[in-house]
């Protein structure tokens, strides 16, 4: 059975400080998606990576896949009040979208 | 263009009564996924629609829950009876067909006293 574990569950951190999440999977897959979500929002995708090393980067944001390692990181730079979300990892267990899911980790960023 | 439209955004019933969700994929996009999502959990699939066929409802608990989407287009999820541990928020998503990245509606908050 497929499990995808994500640390930490909760996040409270000073604006201007880096991070990192964690994203760990129990069986072998090539493509993970990270997703945010607000309170009371929708899931809003941020990256989908689709191969063993693969790093995408959107502004303040940064993710890497090491499908070897089974583990994706999600690295805050310098946070912004506004990234205060939950983030949520999801791992394709068969390349066609069925995704399962992290418990999330809800990320609040203080001024 | 318009994303995922889900209604009701909230709904408060009593045990044992019935209640619909219904949503509204975007246009053109053949594949429509139902998740329930627990407070401070992920998103668990209930079913999975390409058009109008469900391809997967493993998930479904079939004693209380059915789905349907007709046309394949708009779908309907249904509860009856509904049960206190349904509570829950009720994400609809849909993409363009079942291997490509889905869109998320805004679901529905469901509460059942």
């Amino acid at each position: 059975e497929l499990k995808v574990e994500q640390n930490p569950l909760f996040l409270s951190m000073q604006e201007g400080k880096n991070y990192t999440i964690y994203c760990n999977y129990s069986t072998t897959s090539d493509r993970l998606y990270w997703y945010r979500q607000d309170p009371g929002k929708s899931l809003e995708s941020l990256f989908v990576l689709l191969s063993n090393g693969a790093v995408k980067q959107e502004g303040r944001l940064m993710a890497s896949l090491d499908t070897k390692a089974r583990l994706s990181t999600l690295h805050i730079t310098a946070a912004v009040h506004d990234l205060s979300a939950t983030y949520f990892c999801a791992v394709d267990r068969d390349s066609n979208y069925q995704l399962i899911w992290g418990a999330g980790t809800k990320l609040i960023i203080k001024p | 263009e318009a994303g995922v439209v889900q209604s009701p955004r909230y709904k408060i019933i009593e045990k044992k009564q019935p209640v619909a969700f219904w949503c509204n994929p975007i246009s053109g996009h053949n594949t429509l996924y139902w998740y329930l999502q627990n407070l401070g959990q992920g998103p668990e699939l209930l079913i999975r629609y390409e058009n109008e066929e469900a391809v997967d409802d493993s998930q479904l608990p079939k004693d209380r829950f059915s789905a349907e989407r007709l046309k394949g287009v708009d779908s309907t999820l249904k509860i009856q009876p509904a049960e206190l541990g349904d509570s829950a928020v009720y994400l609809c998503a849909s993409s363009y067909q079942q291997n490509t990245e889905a869109f998320f509606g805004q679901g529905t908050r469901l509460t059942v006293v």
